[in-house]
């Protein structure tokens, strides 16, 4: 089955700074790379999401790219501010029927400083 | 709009006793259902997921069972609980088939919480 390795598992910034975050899968036949957002004791909530056949997607600050040759995908956040601090999570799966059955990867805490 | 309900939001429990932990999603129908569990720290796990009513797949071999009654109601249970059932538990969905976008939808998650 697919494995998701994610780093690192924490990571601080200042505010302003740019945070990046890599995921790396095993699975080639994956194609729908989600990225999720949980704050503290609630649930995870999608942020952005980039399929196979794109090698870049941005909304705002946020930003993934996603390398299928060597399986590993990315998020970037740029101009950090403190209410990004949260669990990212990166997950992936094959599409089709499986879609909803993420590989979730460990998780990133991320920590934006004032 | 669509709205997923779980309950009850925390539950301690001890070690032997049952568990029944229930989600309903509103506002769509033949959603997709899941169940993740997120021990402390760590990443989500697929526990368990439907694609209809009575259909039930187990992504891993454990202490719990899974089970969809109808077509938007998801309930996890246990007969004996162990104290590595302690965990926060997500029930989610998704669209059905073509309506689906790929994403995941979760519900306020239940915290367990096995003594």
């Amino acid at each position: 089955g697919e494995n998701v390795e994610q780093h690192p598992s924490t990571l601080s910034v200042q505010e302003g700074d740019s945070a990046v975050i890599k995921c790396t899968y095993s699975d080639s036949a994956s194609n729908y790379f989600p990225w999720y957002k949980q704050e503290l004791g609630k649930r995870p909530q999608l942020i952005i999401d980039i399929r196979s056949n794109v090698g870049e997607k941005k909304d705002q600050r946020i930003a993934v790219t996603l390398n299928k040759t060597a399986k590993h995908f990315s998020l970037h956040i740029t101009e950090t501010q403190p209410e990004d601090s949260a669990v990212y999570f990166c997950a992936a799966s094959d599409g089709g029927t499986s879609y909803g059955k993420l590989t979730f990867g460990q998780g990133t805490i991320l920590t934006v400083h004032p | 709009s669509q709205t997923i309900h779980q309950w009850p939001a925390t539950l301690v429990q001890p070690v032997g006793s049952p568990l029944s932990l229930e989600c309903t999603v509103e506002g769509t129908s033949n959603p997709n259902l899941y169940w993740y569990r997120q021990a402390a720290g760590r990443g989500l796990q697929l526990l368990f997921y439907s694609v209809g009513i009575g259909q039930i797949s187990s992504e891993v071999p454990q202490n719990l069972s899974a089970s969809r009654p109808q077509d938007r109601q998801f309930i996890l249970s246990s007969k004996k609980l162990l104290l590595s059932d302690s965990g926060f538990y997500l029930c989610a969905w998704s669209a059905w088939e073509s309506f689906n976008t790929g994403e995941l939808f979760f519900g306020e998650g239940s915290r367990l919480t096995v003594l």
